[in-house]
C-alpha cells in the first residue's frame, strides 16, 4: 500500500528566509509519480512539480527546488528567500503505476507560514 | 479560462437532504477525479473515472454516486446527506489515466446542518 508521510505539520519562517519541506513516501511499485501542491488560504490546490521515479535529477524553477532521493524515499522541496505569498499548506502526493485508477495519495500537508 | 470548475462553490445544506457538485473541464481531459478534504486538510481519493470506467474507492459509502454526462463533466452526487459529509470536495482531471499531472478544480465548501 502507499503512504506518504509529511512530519512536518507547521513551519514559521521569516521573509527571505530559506525553508525546507521533507516529503517521505511508501511504495511497493517500482514505477511511481511524485508530486507537489500548493494551497494558499484561498483554498485552491495549485500544481507545482512532478517527477517520475526513474528521474532523479534535482530542479529548480524560480525559488523552487526539489531534492528527489530515492535511496531514502524522499521528494523534498525547498524555497529560497521566502516571501509572504508563500505561506500556504503543501501538499505532497504519491501514484503508483500500478494503481489503475491513478488515485493520488496525499501527505497531511506542511502549513507553512512566512512572516514579515 | 478556467481549466476546471465546480458549482456551487459553497453549498449549505439539511442532513437527510440529497444535494450534487456539478464539476467542468475544458482541458480536453480523458479522466476526472472527485477528492473530499476534511476539516484537518487531509485530501482523500474518492472516485477516478475514464472512458466510462469507474473506479471507486473501497472506503467511500454508497450514498455517493458520480455522474459523467459526457467527458468534460463529472458530477457529484450525494444522498441522505449526514453531518460527517462537512467538507471540501474538489474535482480534477488528467490527460492520461496513470501517473499524469491532475488539475485541480476550485473545491465546494459543504456544509451539513
Amino acid at each position: 500500500a502507499q503512504k506518504v508521510t509529511q512530519a512536518q505539520t507547521e513551519i514559521s519562517v521569516v521573509e527571505k528566509e530559506d525553508v525546507t519541506l521533507d516529503c517521505v513516501y511508501e511504495t511497493r511499485d517500482t514505477t511511481y509519480y511524485l508530486f507537489w501542491y500548493k494551497q494558499p488560504p484561498s483554498g485552491e490546490l495549485v500544481f507545482l512539480i512532478r517527477r517520475n521515479s526513474f528521474d532523479e535529477q534535482n530542479e529548480i524553477s524560480g525559488r523552487y527546488s526539489w531534492n528527489f532521493q530515492k535511496s531514502t524515499s524522499s521528494f523534498n522541496i525547498t524555497i529560497t528567500a521566502s516571501q509572504v505569498v508563500d505561506s500556504a499548506v503543501y501538499f505532497c502526493a504519491l501514484s503508483e503505476r500500478g494503481n489503475a485508477g491513478n488515485m493520488l495519495t496525499f501527505g497531511g500537508g506542511t502549513r507553512l507560514m512566512v512572516k514579515p | 479560462d478556467t481549466a476546471v470548475s465546480q458549482t456551487p462553490k459553497y453549498l449549505v445544506t439539511q442532513m437527510g437532504n440529497d444535494k450534487s457538485i456539478k464539476c467542468e473541464q475544458n482541458l480536453g481531459h480523458d479522466t476526472m477525479y472527485w477528492y473530499k478534504q476534511d476539516s484537518k486538510k487531509f485530501l482523500k481519493i474518492m472516485f477516478s473515472y475514464n472512458n466510462k470506467e469507474l473506479i471507486i474507492n473501497e472506503t467511500v459509502p454508497n450514498r455517493f454516486s458520480p455522474k459523467s454526462p459526457d467527458k468534460a463533466h463529472l458530477n457529484l452526487h450525494i444522498n441522505s446527506l449526514e453531518l460527517g459529509d462537512s467538507a471540501v470536495y474538489f474535482c480534477a482531471s488528467s490527460q492520461e489515466l496513470r501517473g499524469d499531472t491532475q488539475y485541480f478544480g476550485p473545491g465546494t465548501r459543504l456544509t451539513v446542518l
